[in-house]
C-alpha cells in the first residue's frame, strides 16, 4: 500500500530533550516536506527536500533540523525542544514538486 | 505575497444536499496549482482535488468538483450529495510553480458539519 508513515504518532517530552520524528514513504517520491499545524495559523512549512542530500528551509525552520540520506526517509530533528514547538506535525511527499502531496498521519507533539 | 483566504469558518449542510466551500487566492505567478484537502477529526490530511492554472476545464473527482474562476481568483469546492462522512475540516491550498520550493500555502480551513 502506497503511504507516508510517521513515528511516533504522539509524543510528550520535556524542554531540552532531543527528539526525532521519523518519516518514510514507499512511493519513490523525490519531494518531501515537513509542516506544522497550529490553531489560527494553519499549516506552515518547516523544511523541504527536493531529493537525496538536497534540503532547504521553509517558513519556520528555527529549532529544527532535517536530513535526507535516503530517498524514502526524511526525519525531523528537534535538538532542544521548547514549549512553542508543541504542535501537530505532518510529513508530506510527492513524485515531483508540482504534483499533489501525500501526507503522513501526523505526529502530535507536546513539549512541557 | 501569496495568500489563500477561506472566509467561512464553519458551514452546515443537510445530508444529500450539495455544498460550496469558498476559496480565494492571491498570486502574481502565472503558473500555479490549487488543491483541496480534507482533514477529518482523526487528523490525517486527505488530498481531494487539484486544479492547474492553465487547465481549461474545471476539475472533478467523484462527488467533488472545483469551480475555478481565474479572473476572480477563486477556486471553490463543490461537494454534491453530502454524506455524514463528509463532516471534517476542508483546506484550500496553493502551490506556485516558480522556483525550486513547491511548498503549499494554506488557508485556515472551513469546518463542515453534515446534518442527518
Amino acid at each position: 500500500e502506497a503511504q507516508v508513515t510517521q513515528n511516533p504518532r504522539y509524543l510528550i517530552t520535556v524542554t531540552g530533550k532531543k527528539l526525532t520524528v521519523t518519516c518514510s514513504q514507499n512511493m519513490n517520491h523525490e519531494y518531501m516536506s515537513w509542516y506544522r499545524q497550529d490553531p489560527g495559523l494553519g499549516l506552515r512549512q518547516i523544511y523541504y527536500s527536493m531529493n537525496v542530500e538536497v534540503t532547504d528551509k521553509g517558513d519556520v525552520p528555527e529549532g529544527y533540523k532535517v536530513s535526507r540520506k535516503e530517498k524514502r526517509n526524511f526525519p525531523l530533528i528537534l535538538e532542544s525542544p521548547s514549549p512553542n514547538q508543541t504542535s501537530l506535525y505532518f510529513c508530506a511527499s510527492s513524485f515531483r514538486p508540482r504534483y499533489e502531496q501525500y501526507f503522513g498521519p501526523g505526529t502530535r507533539l507536546t513539549v512541557t | 505575497a501569496q495568500k489563500i483566504t477561506q472566509t467561512q469558518p464553519g458551514m452546515f449542510v443537510q445530508e444529500k444536499e450539495a455544498v460550496t466551500l469558498d476559496c480565494t487566492y492571491d498570486t502574481s505567478d502565472p503558473s500555479y496549482g490549487l488543491f483541496w484537502y480534507k482533514q477529518p477529526s482523526s487528523g490525517e490530511m486527505i488530498f481531494l482535488i487539484y486544479q492547474g492554472s492553465y487547465d481549461q476545464q474545471n476539475a472533478t473527482e467523484g462527488r467533488y468538483s472545483l469551480n475555478f474562476q481565474k479572473a476572480r481568483k477563486s477556486a471553490n469546492l463543490v461537494i454534491s450529495a453530502s454524506q455524514l462522512g463528509d463532516s471534517a475540516m476542508y483546506f484550500c491550498a496553493m502551490r506556485s510553480n516558480a522556483g525550486n520550493n513547491r511548498k503549499l500555502i494554506w488557508g485556515l480551513g472551513t469546518s463542515l458539519a453534515v446534518n442527518p
